[in-house]
């Protein structure tokens, strides 16, 4: 089983501010992994696929970034609706298909 | 647009079954470029997948959930269910059905359900 380690668990960031999230796998998964963002109550909601490619109506300040065991999530300037928890997920070996332990980005 | 809604009994007595169904409308549950999930959430804790079926009812299971875990597909409803039996407290989460691809690299999520909260009581 691929184990997918997020790190950090919490950021705090202000408004406007450049963020940066980590995903490593433990073992190649290629480019197959996604991005999700979960708000509080809400289903997670797909933002990158194939490391690097935005889901449709995903706004430009989302980018993903990586291959193989080490990815990076890029908010280019953080805005209040995306404060929220954010979990990769690996589709490359499978099953299991594993999600990482999730990363929140809060209110500095 | 495609839409997955979650139904089923939000309560159920530790060491019964939980039973849910997964209604898929806007598309077609019969499409073989798709596969079918359920994920669940612990309160305040992250995603854990359950199980994946296709249309054929070809299925996969978490290996930590296996011998307790039961996916079915009824096409001719577009509807796939999920069954957990010996339930106990660790069971109660927010559980999510989605949609992921069936394509070798191409298997994110890309529709969920709104998720449906099952408490476990004893």
């Amino acid at each position: 089983e691929i184990v997918t380690t997020q790190s950090p668990a919490t950021l705090s960031v202000s408004p406007g501010e450049r963020v940066t999230l980590s995903c490593r796998a433990s073992q190649s998964v290629s480019s197959d992994l996604a991005w999700y963002q979960q708000k509080p109550g809400q289903a997670p909601r797909l933002l990158i696929y194939g490391a690097s490619t935005r889901a449709t109506g995903i706004p430009a300040r989302f980018s993903g970034s990586g291959s193989g065991t080490e990815f990076t999530l890029t908010i280019s300037s953080l805005q209040s609706e995306d404060f929220a928890v954010y979990y990769c997920q690996q589709y490359n070996n499978w099953p299991p298909w594993t999600f990482g332990q999730g990363t929140k980005v809060e209110i500095k | 647009q495609l839409q997955l809604q979650e139904s089923g009994p939000g309560l159920v007595k530790s060491s019964e079954t939980l039973s849910l169904t997964c209604t898929v409308s806007g598309g077609s549950i019969s499409s073989s470029r798709y596969y079918w999930g359920w994920i669940r959430q612990p309160p305040g804790k992250g995603l854990e997948w359950i199980g994946t079926i296709y249309y054929s009812g070809t299925t996969y299971y978490n290996p930590s959930l296996r011998s307790r875990v039961t996916i079915s597909v009824d096409t001719s409803r577009n509807q796939f269910s999920l069954k957990l039996g010996s339930v106990t407290a660790a069971d109660t989460a927010v559980y999510y059905c989605a949609r992921h691809g069936s394509i070798v690299g191409a298997q994110h999520y890309d529709y969920w359900g709104q998720g449906t909260l099952v408490t476990v009581s004893s």
